[in-house]
């Protein structure tokens, strides 16, 4: 059974643009999560997604938002980058709701902004 | 709010040794506790996860970990390094109440020594 995946796997941006970022979850699990995981601030909770709603968000600018398609996917987008958004992007999908619910996480798609 | 301590940012053994990581939780209500463990240019792996069924909890590669809830402790042991035990480690609570969000600690860096 296939993993979660994200794409891509690095990517290089400057300071003023835009990035998305994209996450495809274990077959069957309906909710994922984004984190960033950032040197010296350790992971943050992004934004969670569940059956194509938003369903928590953590605390980060507007310009950090997402979507999640009808097929579970989902993109995480980044307006205006900035030195600091610099940093590993986890996704991870769930099979359920509960808090309970292992995540289970990908790769990462490392963002450096010049 | 919850929140998780990791003491020691760095913890290095010799093989065969014994592997204690201390984890430290707060929380106003009973938390679910997860370890994660995270490989060079990897994503998070789950070792194992805490659900308020039994307090000691066995999970993979032969971690284990022990709910205390007078000590606030989650700590994470194995009895016998091995050198493919060197990563870094992340002590997480999962925030309920209909969140879902994982609160991770800042990490512990395993280093395994011959």
């Amino acid at each position: 059974e296939a993993g979660v995946t994200q794409s891509p796997t690095h990517l290089i941006k400057t300071r003023g643009q835009q990035v998305t970022l994209r996450c495809s979850p274990i077959s069957g699990h309906t909710s994922v999560y984004w984190y960033q995981q950032a040197l010296g601030l350790g992971l943050q909770f992004l934004l969670w997604y569940d059956e194509g709603e938003e369903r928590n968000r953590g605390n980060f600018p507007p310009r950090f938002s997402g979507r999640q398609f009808p097929n579970y996917s989902s993109e995480l987008n980044v307006n205006a980058l900035e030195l600091e958004d610099s940093a590993l992007y986890l996704c991870a999908s769930s099979l359920g709701t509960e808090p309970t619910d292992t995540q289970y996480f990908g790769p990462g798609t490392r963002l450096t902004v010049l | 709010a919850q929140s998780v301590t990791q003491l020691g940012s760095h913890v290095s053994v010799s093989e065969g040794a014994l592997v204690l990581l201390r984890c430290n939780y707060s929380s106003s209500v009973p938390p679910y506790l997860f370890w994660y463990v995270q490989y060079p240019n990897q994503g998070l792996q789950l070792l194992l996860k805490y659900t308020s069924a039994a307090t000691l909890v066995k999970g993979i590669n032969g971690f284990e970990a022990e709910f205390k809830k007078s000590e606030t402790s989650f700590h994470l042991t194995k009895p016998s390094a091995h050198m493919s035990d060197a990563a870094e480690y992340f002590c997480a609570v999962s925030e309920g109440g209909g969140y879902n969000k994982l609160i991770f600690g800042a990490g512990t860096r395993l280093a395994v020594h011959p």
